[in-house]
Order: C-alpha cells, then structure tokens, then sequence
C-alpha cells in the first residue's frame, strides 16, 4: 500500500464556515506534511510533522491549524478562510531521517473559498 | 536559503521527440534532486530523483543529469508519448536529515502533440 488519502477531493465553504482536511497514510511514515498549491505554481510546504510533533510552520496564518492525532493521520482545520485561501491542498508523507528524500503526495483537496 | 531556476516553463513537442528541462540551484549543499511530474488534478509523482555523488541516472526513457560544478540538473524523456503531457516540477534539498525542505522550481508545462 503506497497511498495518501486525502478528503474530501472537493470543498466549498463560506468565510465564517469552520471545516477540516483529513489525510491518511499506511506506509509507517512517520513524518507528514501539508503543502498549498495555487494553479500554475508549485506547492508550498504549510506545514511538517515529525514523529506527530509538528517541527516546521512555515508561518501559516492561524486561521489554518494542523493536527497529527498519530502517526498515520494528519488534519487541517479551516476557520475564517479568505477567498485567496482557495487553492489544492495536498498532503504528503516520508520517512524522516532515511535519505530517501521521496516524498509520497496524495492527490490533494480542492478548496474554494466564496 | 536554497532557490530552483526551472526553464522552460513551458515546452510543446511531437510525439515520438525528445524533450529536455533544465533547472539551476544555488545552494552547493544541497544533495538531493528530485523529479515531480503533476497530471491535471492530481498529486505530483516522483518519476526520477539523483544523489549529488551520481552524474547521471536512468529509468526506461527517462534519465536525469547532473552537474555538481556548474550547479544544474535536467529531465530527459526521450520517444515522447501523449501520456507524458503534465506539469514537471525539479526539486532540491539537503536530504537525511529528520526533515527536510524540497525547494521547488516552478514547474514547465510538457504538451505532447500526437
């Protein structure tokens, strides 16, 4: 089993609406990311758990919170989003400290904020 | 901090053509260089990656070089299919740590025309 599970593939919420991503790997990774992606761009690390500490916020606004409940499921928890929050939101995993360096992505959440 | 050049950022062929991406960093630490390839609403895919102590890597039609002195790396699919029509994204970091940050290029948009 080499997947991340994103859900839900698609949501739309309003600005005062509260909602999460929820992601999920079987590999044993013990390390899980959160990355934004805007169209035509690359994606941008939000966030890094390891061993479920969170170990790097690449200084997200607080309206975005993560959550790592154990080692195979990672959270995002939206509130108050503005509609500039819209973008794909994807969920990777790895193994930290192998120097594999592969990073197993999930196909991601779209999100539109109205 | 590290900074991935990407060109081109958009490249047509025919199929059954080569095509190349180039990507340029500037951090001479970093050691690992991945290739992502994104498919139109889905997660990026690693196809290829290559360690700083190899100078060229292979995989069916896919092959990665490197060059250490000069600082870049490029993606070779050689007999191009329509299937490799995606968005390709170079990526590099210093791996083997507990975590790492991938620097990614911003992407080059690969249509093959049959």
């Amino acid at each position: 089993d080499t997947e991340v599970t994103q859900t839900p593939k698609h949501l739309v919420m309003g600005m005062t609406n509260k909602k999460s991503l929820k992601c999920e790997q079987h590999m044993g990774h013990r390390a899980m990311y959160w990355y934004k992606q805007k169209a035509k761009k690359p994606p941008e690390l939000m966030f890094v758990y390891s061993y479920e500490k969170l170990s790097i916020n690449e200084s997200v606004p607080s309206r975005f919170s993560p959550e790592c409940p154990n080692s195979s499921l990672l959270n995002l928890h939206l509130h108050a989003l503005q509609p500039e929050d819209s973008a794909l939101y994807l969920c990777a995993s790895d193994n930290p400290g192998t120097g594999t360096g592969e990073l197993f992505f999930g196909e991601g959440s779209r999100l539109t904020v109205l | 901090g590290e900074n991935v050049e990407q060109h081109p950022s958009t490249l047509s062929v025919q199929e059954g053509d080569s095509a190349v991406i180039k990507c340029t960093y500037s951090d001479s630490a970093s050691n690992y260089f991945p290739w992502y390839k994104q498919e139109l609403g889905k997660g990026p895919q690693l196809i290829i990656d290559i360690r700083s102590n190899v100078g060229e890597k292979k995989d069916q039609r896919i092959a990665v070089t490197l060059n250490k002195t000069a600082k870049h790396f490029s993606l070779h699919i050689t007999e191009t299919q329509p299937e490799d029509s995606a968005v390709y994204f170079c990526a590099a970091s210093r791996s083997g740590g507990s975590n790492y940050k991938l620097t990614f290029g911003k992407g080059t948009l690969l249509t093959v025309n049959p």
